[in-house]
């Protein structure tokens, strides 16, 4: 069956440093693949998505490259700001159907 | 604007009883909503799917009967767990999605924190 995997958490950084979130999935078909963040007290919001094989989704800073031939979906930030503290999901959605699959979530902690 | 909201935010009930949590889209209509369980350090897992006016489809291993969903108008959707056990302790999602293709973002609702005693 289709499934999401993401790197355990915390992680812990200092304000500036670069960010990577690893994803990986299993999934039949051509899913589309998503991140989505939830900040303390929040629902979870959309980050950013890509719908095909070499798409790079990209909002706020932080980006994503859907590659195909390592069925990864890793999220990268330059720099990150205390501001970005929250627990990152990555999700696909298998084909046509509106249902997402969600990876555990990966808290990121950033420090001044 | 698509701003989901739950109430209560959080619940302690007694086991046995029933709990209503409801689930609102507060400025758009929402033709289909969504309901996730979510266990501590897990992922989301969809627990049900619902369309406005029709009955919910719920996923593999979920008690339709006792998680029990209606979706009454295109801006409300609740969820009543009857009979809560402890094992029902959880945190309960709600999203919402303005049309029923394959395309469409969901908006997560802030979740239900569900404790049964």
């Amino acid at each position: 069956g289709n499934s999401v995997t993401q790197m355990e958490g915390p992680v812990t950084l200092s304000e500036e440093a670069f960010l990577t979130i690893n994803c990986t999935y299993t999934a039949t078909g051509y899913p589309s693949l998503f991140w989505y963040v939830q900040y303390p007290g929040e629902g979870l919001q959309l980050l950013l998505k890509a719908t095909k094989a070499d798409d790079k989704g990209s909002n706020k800073g932080f980006e994503a490259t859907y590659r195909k031939e390592t069925t990864s979906f890793h999220l990268e930030k330059g720099s990150v700001q205390v501001s970005d503290s929250a627990v990152y999901f990555c999700a696909l959605r298998d084909g046509g159907y509106n249902k997402l699959i969600f990876g555990a979530g990966t808290r990121l902690a950033v420090h001044p | 604007g698509a701003v989901v909201s739950q109430h209560p935010s959080w619940v302690i009930c007694k086991s046995g009883t029933s709990v209503k949590i409801e689930c609102r889209s507060l400025d758009f209509q929402a033709t289909t909503m969504f309901w996730y369980r979510q266990f501590p350090k897990q992922s989301l897992m969809l627990m049900a799917t619902s369309n406005e006016g029709s009955k919910a489809t719920y996923e593999q291993g979920v008690e339709k009967d006792k998680f029990l969903i209606n979706h009454a108008s295109l801006t409300l959707s609740t969820l009543t767990v009857t009979s809560a056990h402890p094992e029902d302790s959880s945190f309960y999602i709600c999203s919402a999605s303005k049309g029923q293709d394959g395309a469409d973002t969901q908006y997560f609702g802030p979740g239900t924190r569900l404790t049964v005693l």
